[in-house]
């Protein structure tokens, strides 16, 4: 079985500052990787996500994240933070070839102050 | 362009009555899955469900809990004899059969159990 650990639960950030929430993963097979956003009171949105191919994967918002396969790695980054970017972020796995259920990590609250 | 939809959005029961939540998938997506959320804590998997079968549900409670997903209407998530614990968010998950099978999320049902 897999596990996800977002080692960062809580972050707090000023406006305009680089951002990077770690994910580590643990799972011995090929993975697919997601990050998903949720806004206060909202669901979640689908951020972006890693399949194969090139290990740095660009998404919405201009959020973008790089898969390190050597590390079991897939931390999210962005490099100027907004006021709206304060959400719960969620990193999840799921096993290329299984049942493709998705193990969530237990999520990064962030705040960022105007 | 309808995406999931979820209703309630908050449901208010008190304790021993039932709770139905409905989940209905988004266009062209024949797999949903129920979430549970509480504060301060990620999603937890609950069941897996394609149209009339449950493919897992090993993270369904044994007792009181049950899902279904008929040949025509809504998925459904029924709490029985419902207790103080079982107030949470819960969240439907619906994907197609396409690569990766990343899911997209429902608005959530907020249940309270007085």
């Amino acid at each position: 079985a897999q596990s996800v650990s977002q080692h960062n639960h809580h972050v707090i950030l000023s406006e305009a500052a680089s951002l990077e929430l770690g994910c580590n993963y643990s799972y011995g097979g090929t993975v697919n990787l997601f990050w998903y956003v949720q806004y206060p009171g909202q669901h979640l949105q689908l951020l972006l996500k890693y399949f194969s191919g090139d290990p740095l994967v660009k998404g919405i918002k201009g959020f973008e994240a790089e898969f390190i396969k050597s590390k079991f790695s897939f931390n999210l980054r962005k490099p100027s933070v907004q006021w709206s970017d304060t959400a719960e972020y969620f990193c999840a796995v799921n096993a290329q070839g299984g049942s493709y259920i998705p193990t969530f990590g237990r999520g990064t609250s962030l705040i960022v102050h105007p | 362009n309808a995406g999931v939809m979820q209703n309630p959005r908050h449901l208010v029961r008190r304790r021993g009555q039932e709770a139905r939540l409905r989940c209905s998938p988004m266009k062209g997506h024949s797999h949903v899955y129920w979430y549970r959320q509480l504060p301060e804590e990620g999603l937890k998997f609950m069941v897996y469900l394609q149209k009339e079968n449950i493919i897992d549900e090993s993270g369904m409670p044994k007792e009181r809990f049950s899902a279904e997903f008929p040949k025509e209407g809504p998925s459904i998530l029924r709490i029985q004899q419902v207790v103080r614990g079982d107030s949470a968010a819960y969240f439907c998950a619906s994907s197609d059969l396409g690569r990766g099978r990343e899911q997209y999320f429902g608005p959530g049902t907020r249940l309270t159990v007085t």
